[in-house]
């Protein structure tokens, strides 16, 4: 169940943009994009719960596509700050026991350089 | 702000030793979960909790299991320590029915 994400890795320089997909072979009800910066806890982006809807955060962006069962995070402008893994996670739902819980991707290593 | 506590960052262990995981969160969270992170396969979810005294499994929860006697403390345990159970493991906490999960600093557990 567990998301693939593409590129593996990307080295950037300051200024430069990258997109991250997320695809999964199951249908996606949420996607939830976190980033972990090297040495620290994986921190919460954002959350997008409908098809088509995109969304914004600073220069650091989203979109999900149900059809296709993909989302993608698109950077803009990136700077040094920019820099860790980036895991998207999609949303699972128990119907017993109405728990939510969320499969993480493979994650995204990216570098962004001088 | 929401903490959530891991009882070590580093830990060394022999193989066939009984491991225990601590995890405390300080948010009145419902849901507590285990994760452990290896390069290249991500954040993979071994069990979570979603209440006092429930669990459930998640992708890999093969070699580990859980307690959860109160509602801040969630505890992972490796039965008989094996050294392909070497990895970062990630606790994290959320509400129930909320979507953000905030994650411990991590414990990098090493089996000899």
């Amino acid at each position: 169940q567990q998301p693939v994400q593409s590129p593996q890795a990307v080295i950037l320089r300051e200024g430069e943009d990258a997109v991250i997909n997320c695809s999964s072979s199951k249908a996606l009800y949420s996607v939830h994009w976190y980033r972990q910066k090297h040495g620290e806890a994986p921190v919460f982006l954002m959350i997008l719960l409908k098809g088509g809807e995109q969304k914004g955060h600073e220069k650091i962006s989203a979109s999900f596509n149900e059809k296709k069962q993909q989302s993608s995070l698109y950077l803009t402008a990136s700077q040094l700050s920019y820099s860790g893994t980036y895991f998207c996670g999609t949303g699972a739902y128990r119907v017993q026991t109405g728990a939510n819980n969320l499969f993480f991707g493979t994650g995204t290593r990216l570098t962004v350089i001088p | 702000d929401v903490k959530v506590t891991q009882s070590s960052r580093y830990l060394v262990k022999r193989t066939g030793e009984k491991v225990f995981l601590e995890c405390v969160q300080d948010m009145d969270h419902e849901n507590m979960f285990w994760y452990r992170q290896d390069p290249g396969l991500g954040l993979r979810l071994i069990y979570f909790s979603y209440d006092v005294k429930m669990k459930e499994k998640g992708d890999i929860p093969e070699g580990y299991s859980v307690s959860r006697e109160k509602k801040e403390r969630f505890s992972l345990i490796l039965e008989s320590a094996s050294t392909n159970q070497t990895s970062m493991y990630l606790c994290a906490s959320k509400r129930q029915g909320g979507d953000t999960q905030y994650f411990g600093p991590g414990t990098r557990l090493t089996v000899l």
